[in-house]
């Protein structure tokens, strides 16, 4: 059972649509981050939330960090073929913690 | 830019085998990390070292070890390669640990077959 769920496992969008992706748990992280891995190579930092209620932007990409602290999301604006990718959401639970990932959703942008 | 060097891309090892997978930082990162990456399972944490004389344990270590000679280096040691242990290993490091909300920095990651 995977500590951080993410949802949908894959989505197939066209060029200039929105999509949001999910990361929900039922532990509380002291923060979560956000990183996207494109074939071939290893994932790449994105974003790191550390507040309840947090929002941050970055260019047309939305995330949010829930005020509990359980669950955060990725919202895409006119997503573009450059977005796709496998996006995975970590988190880590305590200050001495590890960083424990989810199982990532696979985004696809077809022109 | 931190560099992240896993020394293989591809590996096809057979049953039995010992197996080693490099993996240089170029950083002087402190921290340094091995998953392996499952579809529909993400990535799981094998082994990690906060320190060139500490090594410990991850979610998954049965089947592996690590060296950690010099602080750069971090080596993935599979004792005795077995058909379960196919999977892409990812190489990690950060200047601090995790809960100090320091990015990880990947290496492009080494595909191990084993037959």
């Amino acid at each position: 059972t995977q500590l951080l769920e993410q949802s949908p496992q894959f989505l197939s969008i066209q060029e200039g649509e929105n999509l949001t992706v999910y990361c929900n748990s039922s532990s509380v992280f002291s923060s979560l981050q956000w990183y996207r891995q494109e074939p071939g190579e290893g994932p790449v930092l994105l974003v790191t939330v550390v507040t309840g209620g947090e929002v941050k932007k970055l260019k047309r990409l939305t995330f949010q960090f829930g005020d509990a602290r359980k669950d955060s999301s990725l919202h895409i604006t006119a997503a573009q073929p450059g977005d796709t990718g496998l996006y995975l959401c970590a988190g880590v639970r305590f200050s001495w913690g590890k960083l424990q990932f989810g199982a990532g959703t696979q985004v696809v942008v077809t022109p | 830019d931190v560099k992240v060097t896993q020394s293989s891309r591809y590996l096809v090892k057979r049953t039995g085998e010992k197996v080693f997978l490099e993996c240089v930082q170029d950083m002087d990162h402190e921290n340094m990390f091995w998953y392996r990456q499952d579809p529909g399972l993400g990535l799981r944490l094998i082994y990690f070292s906060y320190d060139v004389k500490m090594k410990e344990k991850g979610d998954i270590p049965e089947g592996y070890s690590v060296s950690r000679e010099k602080k750069e280096r971090f080596s993935l040691i599979l004792e005795s390669a077995s058909t379960n242990q196919t999977s892409m290993y990812l190489c990690a490091s950060s200047l601090f640990p995790p809960g100090r909300n320091s990015p990880l920095h990947f290496g492009n990651g080494t595909r191990l077959t084993v037959t």
